[in-house]
């Protein structure tokens, strides 16, 4: 166990709609990534917090926001949902804005119809 | 921006050793890290490597070569749980974030 919690672990919708993923970093970190996985694909970085303020930004697209709140804990949503966004939806923390070491949870599978 | 290179798959024998390479380009750096993955499931942290040379943590080693813009992982006395994939993840300057490799699939034959 990472420590790192992600809700919901499973989630289907249809195309068009909007959802929010969910993450609760590990007890003390202050860095939040979020990493998008498709079918057999690597780890595609979408976005970094550190400390509430946004830190770096990957290719997250325009319908894709997200934020961390002052308790730390993050949220991505995920607007018009396209059939292309189904896959698996990671959130990582660690305690450091640049270090190597994350922690990842256990990942929100998101299944577009 | 950042990219990075390893290859797609290796194959190698239960009890062996294998290597897998990463190369990276990247503007700045501050260092190398591999993560193991098993289908479905979170990657995990293996090793980090800031500066050149080896690491080993038990029976993985990661090493690092910064004018190179190489490193690599090396499993020991493979065992089939090792049978994943591993990505390479590099850090660089500015606003990048850490951004991983496309993963190299690992299968261990008896």
């Amino acid at each position: 166990d990472s420590g790192v919690t992600q809700t919901p672990k499973h989630l289907i919708t249809a195309t068009g709609q909007r959802v929010t993923l969910r993450c609760s970093p590990r007890s003390g970190d202050l860095s939040v990534y979020w990493y998008q996985q498709s079918l057999d694909q690597g780890l595609q970085f979408l976005i970094q917090y550190y400390n509430g303020e946004e830190r770096a930004k990957g290719n997250i697209l325009e319908r894709f926001s997200a934020q961390q709140f002052p308790d730390l804990h993050s949220e991505l949503n995920l607007s018009s949902l396209e059939l292309g966004d189904s896959a698996l939806y990671f959130c990582a923390s660690t305690g450091g804005p640049n270090t190597g070491e994350l922690f990842f949870g256990e990942g929100s599978r998101l299944t577009v119809l | 921006g950042q990219s990075l290179e390893q290859p797609s798959e290796v194959t190698a024998v239960e009890g062996a050793i294998v290597q897998i390479n990463c190369t990276y380009q990247t503007s700045g750096f501050y260092g190398l890290s591999w993560y193991q993955q098993h289908d479905g499931g979170a990657p995990t942290f293996l090793s980090y490597n800031a500066l050149d040379g080896l690491e080993e943590t038990g029976r993985f080693s990661s090493f690092l070569s910064r004018s190179d813009s190489y490193g690599y992982l090396l499993l020991q006395e493979l065992q089939m749980k090792d049978s994943a994939s591993y990505f390479c993840a590099v850090r660089g300057g500015g606003a990048d974030g850490l951004t991983f490799g496309k993963g190299t699939h690992l299968i261990i034959q008896p």
